[in-house]
This record gives structure tokens, sequence and C-alpha cells, in this order.
């Protein structure tokens, strides 16, 4: 079953505006992370924040983590064409993750 | 350093036939994981190996499906009699460390796999 939602399910935004995504999840996690597909192949890793961490920033990303209200948001800065891509969070409760089904990024240039 | 490999990156094969799909981690994870995608679906996790612990094979869809890892490196997902609804991409993963301190997990390009 999946736990993360991501939330909107597309998003479209020219290049330069910032991106938000959000993800719901129902269990308690240890932490949680942020994947990119593109092309519907391999994931790329771009952060994980711990269950006792509200904030992360990494480059343009920035996450934050309301674990009493089981959210997380994803935000990308100055957006470019090169973020368009699925953005998937996933959580942890133990060793396996649980994947949403993820956001769809457009960025327009 | 040289990341997760996985082969074929396609295979169409016939209902009924048995495929077998690899996986290379890095070097040095000790976790491995199978994932099947779905078109336009999240990601549904298979299989997961760590150290020479027991396999969790919870996720395994059905009794077609099997995997190992030998050696605890290289690893091979069967299915065997495949079906139309298999049609998905297969993804490995391989993280350093497992458990409640787990690290990002890193994956490889996947295995689309077509059944006609």
């Amino acid at each position: 079953s999946q736990q993360g939602e991501e939330d909107p399910q597309a998003l479209s935004i020219q290049e330069g505006e910032n991106a938000t995504m959000n993800c719901s999840y129902k269990t308690s996690i240890n932490n949680l992370q942020w994947y990119r597909q593109n092309s519907g192949r391999g994931l790329v890793h771009l952060i994980l924040i711990r269950s006792n961490e509200r904030e992360k920033h990494s480059g343009r990303l920035r996450v934050t983590l309301d674990t009493s209200k089981k959210s997380s948001s994803l935000l990308i800065t100055a957006s470019r064409a090169a973020d368009t891509a699925s953005y998937f969070c996933a959580t942890d409760g133990s060793y396996k993750l649980t994947f949403g089904k993820g956001t769809l990024l457009t960025v327009n240039p | 350093g040289a990341g997760v490999s996985q082969s074929p990156s396609n295979k169409v094969t016939e209902k009924g036939k048995d495929v077998e799909l690899r996986c290379d981690p890095i070097s040095g994870h000790t976790a491995l994981y199978w994932y099947r995608q779905s078109l336009g679906q999240g990601l549904e996790f298979l299989i997961y190996f760590q150290g020479n612990s027991a396999p969790d094979k919870s996720g395994l869809p059905s009794d077609r499906f099997s995997a190992e890892r030998t050696g605890g490196s290289v690893s091979t997902l069967t299915i065997q009699r495949t079906q139309q609804e298999d049609s998905a991409v297969y993804l490995c993963a391989s993280s350093l460390l497992a458990g409640p301190s787990s690290y990002e997990q890193y994956f490889g390009p996947g295995t689309r796999l077509t059944v006609t």
C-alpha cells in the first residue's frame, strides 16, 4: 500500500518561477526522502529529512517536515526547464521506502 | 564511482515465458531492493535483501516472482510464466545501510519489461 501522497498530481509553471509540491503520509516515520524521475526510468535521490528535523536546504531545494501534520513540502526555487520531471516523496518507517504516485512538474521555457 | 546497473534495459517477452532481470548494486552497499513501477503508478516494493539475513519477500505479488542475491552482491529477479499485467519498469536500488538510520537509496536505470 502507498503511504506518501503527493499533491498536486501535476504542476505546470514558467521558467524562473518557484514550484511547491506537497506530500502527506499516514504512519510514523524515521525519515522522509524526495526523489526525481526523468522519463519513467531510474530515480535520483534529492534530499533526506529526518523526523527530528523541520527544514532542510540543498541548493535550490527546500524541504520542510511537519510530523504533527504528517506532511512535507518540496520547494524548488528559480525553476529551470531541466527541472521537468516527476517528483516522489518516500517515507521510511523501517528499511523499505513507500512511495507516493508523484507530482509531474513541467517547467516551460 | 559506478552506480547501480541493471540488465537488460528493455525486455520484450511472450506471455507464458520466464524472464530474468539482473541488478548490480554499488560496491559495498549491503542493502538491495527491487521495486516495480507500472504505467502512471508509483513505485511498488517487491523484495529487500540485507547482508546475509533472510530477504523480506512481503512485496512479491505472486509465487511466480522470486529473487536471489548471490554472494551479497548481484541480484536476479525471476518472473515465471509471465502475464501481461507483469509489464512494468523494474527498478533495483541499493543503500549503504538499512534500518532506523537508513541512508538514501541509489536506483538503477530500470528494466522495462513488456509482455505481449
